[in-house]
């Protein structure tokens, strides 16, 4: 079956630096790849999709790369504030369903 | 413009005991979603309708779960006999497009927290 993995539960960071968040899937190649974040007590919020054919997508101080190769995206916080302290999700379609990995819990300190 | 609104937000039931879920898609979304998510766990699917009509149940865990959207509006949930696994969060979702075709955004609720004693 399809699985996301995201390699690391917790990050802990200082302000001002980027922050790197990992995903890794098997056995699907999905056409999008999406990133959420969730606070606690909270719904998921969509930050990022990125498209099979997309290398690369910025937004903001976020920026997403996806390489169909090596089955993976990775998820960058640049310039990382205490507000950006939360948890962030990886997810793909299988059909119209979202699958999720676990979250990395990311803290940044002051 | 109204977020997608879940009710309630928390609820503690004994097992054996029945609980409704319901949620309130953003206005003019077609496409809901009902998510859990259990203690330890990643958010799981459960089923997707497109207004009134199952598209995809097949994540539901078993028949004491039982989902319905009259009228393709808001949806409900329930769990009827609820086992202490069943505890956890149930998001539920929705779009405005099928998700999956055009990669579109689904916005989530904020959750009914659900514990099962």
């Amino acid at each position: 079956s399809q699985k996301i993995e995201q390699n690391s539960e917790a990050l802990n960071i200082q302000e001002g630096k980027t922050a790197t968040l990992t995903c890794n899937y098997t056995n699907y190649s999905p056409a999008y790849l999406q990133w959420y974040r969730q606070d606690p007590g909270r719904g998921p919020v969509f930050l990022l999709l990125i498209r099979e054919n997309e290398k690369e997508k910025r937004k903001e101080r976020l920026k997403v790369t996806f390489d169909t190769t090596l089955k993976q995206s990775l998820f960058h916080i640049t310039a990382s504030q205490p507000a950006d302290s939360a948890t962030y999700l990886c997810a793909l379609f299988a059909g119209t369903a979202l699958i999720f990995g676990k979250g990395t819990t990311l803290s940044v300190s002051s | 413009e109204a977020g997608v609104t879940q009710f309630p937000s928390h609820s503690v039931i004994e097992k054996g005991q029945t609980v409704t879920l319901r949620c309130d898609p953003i206005s003019g979304h077609d496409n809901l979603y009902w998510y859990r998510r259990v203690m330890g766990k990643e958010i799981k699917f459960l089923l997707h309708f497109v207004k009134e009509s199952k598209q995809d149940e097949s994540g539901m865990p078993n028949n004491r779960f039982l989902a319905e959207r009259t009228g393709g509006t808001y949806s409900t949930l329930k769990v009827q006999p609820a086992e202490l696994e069943d505890s956890g969060v149930y998001f539920c979702a929705s779009s405005q497009t099928k998700t999956g075709l055009s990669g579109n955004t689904i916005y989530f609720g904020e959750g009914s927290w659900l514990t099962v004693v």
